[in-house]
């Protein structure tokens, strides 16, 4: 069946990168997405990626993807104090969107 | 262009209490409809979703119901509440099912079961 899985927090200093690791175990996932929850609010779609691509760059967002290992990462280069928020990782399966747990990122000042 | 909205954002129900959640998009015609549930802590999960009007899919079994009345209304209700169906509940929309067609989100209703 189809798994998803993120670490659970991550922590950075203002201006520094992060990067937000996700695995997924469906590997005919077409789709990957990223969204980002801020506290109390619905899902916003940050970016996506499909298969057969390995990197999607969209101004300080970078999306890599390995399909062997299963891998999807999310890099925020130049973080800020906004981009405080839950992020999720999610596979497209036919019907439906498979998500992760979801990864905490808090930006320090 | 396309408008997803869900009320009441937040909602406190004692425990037996009936539930509705009511979910409307705008700008688009025959969306497939979500409606998507997050427990404290826990990821995202899919509960029912919809391909067109009085079709739903159920994901899990539990004691909520999914109707879709109209076109672009999809109404997410229980008879009786239970404490652990407290959480985020989200209501979501696409337009067709391929993979390519990316989901969106509604802002969400908290509910509370005291």
């Amino acid at each position: 069946g189809e798994d998803v899985e993120q670490s659970l927090f991550l922590s950075v200093r203002e201006g520094d990168s992060s990067v937000i690791n996700c695995t997924y175990t469906d590997s005919s996932s077409t789709y990957l997405y990223w969204y980002k929850q801020e506290p109390g609010a619905g899902l916003q779609l940050l970016t996506y990626i499909f298969s057969n691509m390995d990197m999607k760059q969209d101004q300080r967002l970078t999306v890599l993807l390995n399909k062997k290992d299963k891998h999807l990462s999310l890099r925020i280069a130049d973080t800020q104090t906004g981009d405080s928020a839950i992020y999720f990782c999610a596979e497209r399966g036919f019907q439906k969107l498979v998500f992760g747990t979801g990864t905490r990122l808090l930006v320090s000042p | 262009s396309q408008t997803i909205h869900q009320w009441p954002a937040t909602l406190v129900q004692p425990v037996g209490s009936p539930l509705s959640l009511e979910c409307t998009v705008e700008g688009t015609s025959n969306p497939n409809l979500y409606w998507y549930r997050q427990a404290a802590g826990r990821g995202l999960q899919l509960l029912f979703y919809s391909v067109g009007i009085g079709q739903i899919s159920s994901e899990v079994p539990q004691n909520l119901s999914a109707s879709r009345p109209q076109d672009r209304q999809f109404i997410l209700s229980s008879k009786k509440l239970l404490l652990s169906d407290s959480g985020f509940y989200l209501c979501a929309w696409s337009v067709g099912r391929s993979p390519g067609n990316t989901i969106y989100f509604g802002e969400g209703s908290w509910l509370t079961v005291v």
